[in-house]
């Protein structure tokens, strides 16, 4: 199974809106409402930021959100903060034997 | 509050042998689907290997199958990854991950492996 594409790399300025995209196939993204996106600050542990597409686990901030469009899902980090500069992975369950799920390549948010 | 809690880790030769633990507390270990979950140095995110809650389902990743065995122990709340003939691409840190039900929803803080000469 492939990785999910994600653009390397995505940079804004604080106060700005960017989007992350995350591309994948009829088979996972496509077909299941199961999308899920981490943060990754450098030394540490992935943390869970939106799951199911479009929901935020307690305690993630609003200025967060997800979506999906076809074969694509997307995160939107709004009003950009100095702390939101990070590693961000996407993730999707696909149909598989093998195994049922794929992560991103991963994007770098960088906060100029 | 789950508690995610790798050790094990550590420099191994190539060709050598490691066993990882993970303590899980904080909720019904055994009611939850795990995983371990790699990161190379520099690298994206790679699933190894994943085991349902009863642990009669297991799945590897491709580059892991046949080398590792995933393991649990529902009366002691563990999770357990037994790493053979390792090589330099095995080199990274290895989370320990509960699958909600698909989500991979909490992360363990990680443990390092270096395989070196």
């Amino acid at each position: 199974q492939s990785a999910l594409t994600q653009p390397a790399s995505v940079s804004g300025s604080p106060g700005q809106s960017i989007t992350i995209s995350c591309t994948g196939t009829s088979s996972d993204i496509g077909s299941y409402n199961l999308v899920s996106w981490f943060q990754q600050h450098p030394g540490k542990a992935p943390k869970l930021i939106i799951y199911e597409v479009t929901k935020r686990p307690s305690g993630v901030s609003n200025r967060f959100s997800g979506s999906k469009s076809g074969n694509t899902a997307s995160l939107t980090i709004s009003g950009l903060q100095a702390e939101d500069e990070a590693d961000y992975y996407c993730c999707s369950y696909v149909y598989s034997s093998a195994f049922p799920l794929v992560f991103g390549t991963g994007a770098k948010v960088s906060v100029l | 509050q789950v508690h995610l809690v790798e050790s094990g880790g550590g420099m191994v030769k190539p060709g050598g042998s490691l066993s990882l633990s993970c303590a899980a507390s904080g909720f019904a270990f055994s009611d939850y689907y795990m995983t371990w979950v790699r990161q190379a140095p520099g690298r994206g995110l790679e699933w190894v290997a994943f085991i349902s809650s009863s642990g009669a389902a297991i799945h590897y990743g491709d580059s892991v199958r046949g080398r590792f065995t995933i393991s649990r122990d529902n009366a002691r709340n563990s999770l357990y990854l037994e790493m053979t003939s390792l090589t330099a691409e095995d080199t990274a840190v290895y989370y320990c991950v509960r699958k909600n039900p698909v989500t991979p929803d909490y992360w363990g803080q990680g443990t390092l492996v270096t395989v070196s000469s």
